[in-house]
């Protein structure tokens, strides 16, 4: 069964460090969204992607980038990670379209020291 | 901007009785709303999709509402069972990305 796939589960990292958190789907969806949840904010987009070599800035994406080489994969990748990125991250994937279903992740905790 | 508001932000009811969450949306243009929900330790699942034209959609235990003129959405829950404590997310989508709100989390006790 196609599915989507985070991993890390758990982090624990320290201020100032370079953190990458893979995303995997094997949906061959061409839309990939990464979120940050945190409690009183609900879901934050973070960054998203259209497709191969397509991304874009969502409402939190200070101190986040990602890239997209392929269909499969979008990591998210924080420069210098400081504690007000300690969160719960979500990727999700969708086909597209205006009645699009979004298929989360099962996330990642991140704590950063 | 496009919003999503939800209420109430959280609800304790006993095993067996009915709820209802309330959605408000602002999106436009507006394309449909979901409902989803997601239980502790994982992502959110979508249970149903209302779009433009529709009133009314049922999904077991769960109907949700749209009322296209007032921008309100409600997810009843009927005969409530432990597995329904969750949080409860209610999404807005129009021409691009969607919108969503924070949340209900509804915990069910025996």
């Amino acid at each position: 069964d196609a599915e989507i796939t985070q991993s890390p589960r758990h982090k624990i990292t320290e201020t100032g460090r370079q953190v990458t958190l893979a995303c995997h789907q094997t949906w061959n969806h061409n839309n990939m969204f990464w979120y940050r949840q945190d409690l009183g904010h609900g879901l934050r987009l973070i960054h998203y992607s259209y497709g191969v070599q397509d991304t874009n800035k969502g409402e939190v994406s200070d101190g986040y980038s990602v890239s997209r080489s392929n269909t499969e994969d979008l990591p998210l990748t924080l420069e210098s990670a400081a504690s007000s990125q300690t969160s719960v991250y979500f990727c999700a994937s969708s086909e597209g379209g205006t009645n699009e279903k979004l298929f989360f992740g099962s996330g990642t905790q991140l704590s950063v020291l | 901007k496009n919003q999503v508001e939800q209420s109430p932000q959280s609800l304790i009811i006993l095993e067996g009785k009915n709820c209802t969450l309330q959605c408000n949306y602002t999106v436009s243009p507006f394309s449909n709303l979901r409902w989803y929900k997601q239980d502790t330790g994982r992502g959110p699942v979508s249970l149903t999709i209302m779009t433009f034209s529709e009133n009314t959609k049922s999904n077991g235990r769960y109907t949700a509402t749209l009322d296209a003129d007032t921008k309100q959405s409600s997810l009843h829950i009927t005969a409530s069972q432990l597995s329904d404590s969750a949080s409860y997310i209610c999404v807005g989508q129009g021409s691009y990305i969607p919108t969503f709100g924070r949340g209900t989390s509804l915990i069910v006790h025996p």
